[in-house]
């Protein structure tokens, strides 16, 4: 495996399921970042995780939880969720110097999430 | 407030040449990002300015303006397989990324 990979692809839900969607990025990176994208918005940052510590929260609902054990292994757990929260989940990871990111995100594929 | 305008769509001819404007108003900035997504996949990078000029590879050029918050994307000798979105990303005086909603380019035969 290289890159970034997240699972599973495509997730359907009920407002009242728990699942999670997974990120595995083996680039050797040391942080990673969850992103929402809806169609024709520009991409939200929702957490970012540096030396698998949390450094943002941009203001995400408490449905969405992240959870980082390691630097390479990054989840969103998902709880209760809106149907306004279906969109596509991006992972991606990148190097940071000194903390600050001026080098480019490597991105998954993205989880494509359905909530009903 | 910080913000990215790029536009939603457009439409280019196979082997011709098309240009996608960015132009960005940030607190700071600290370098200007173009990503190609292809629908249903990653978006990946294509290309990173942070002084003023044109950067080249290949087929496509990015050019910057700083003094004016202006950025372009130049695809030249159009394939159907660059019928993508081009997302527009600035990073800002915190090196916070401040992405644009990503122009869809449509390629006709």
């Amino acid at each position: 495996e290289t890159g970034v990979t997240q699972t599973p692809r495509h997730l359907v839900m009920g407002m009242t399921n728990k699942k999670s969607l997974k990120c595995e990025q083996h680039l050797g990176h040391n942080a990673m970042y969850w992103y929402k994208q809806s169609a024709k918005k520009p991409l939200e940052l929702m957490f970012v995780y540096n030396f698998k510590e949390q450094t943002e929260n941009n203001s995400v609902p408490s449905r969405f939880s992240p959870e980082c054990p390691n630097s390479s292994h990054l989840f969103l757990h998902l709880h209760t969720l809106q149907p306004e929260d279906s969109a596509l989940y991006l992972c991606a990871s990148s190097q940071v110097d000194q903390g600050f990111n001026t080098g480019e995100l490597f991105f998954g594929e993205g989880s494509r999430l359905t909530v009903l | 407030g910080q913000n990215i305008d790029q536009p939603t769509e457009m439409t280019a001819t196979e082997g011709a040449i098309v240009q996608i404007n960015c132009t960005y108003q940030t607190s700071g900035f600290n370098g200007l990002f173009w990503y190609q997504q292809h629908a249903g996949e990653a978006p990946t990078f294509l290309s990173y300015n942070v002084l003023d000029g044109l950067e080249e590879k290949g087929r496509f050029s990015s050019f910057l303006s700083r003094s004016k918050g202006y950025s372009y994307l130049l695809l030249k000798e159009l394939q159907m397989k660059d019928s993508a979105s081009y997302l527009c990303a600035v990073t800002d005086s915190n090196y916070q990324l401040i992405w644009g909603a990503g122009t869809k380019l449509i390629i006709k035969p």
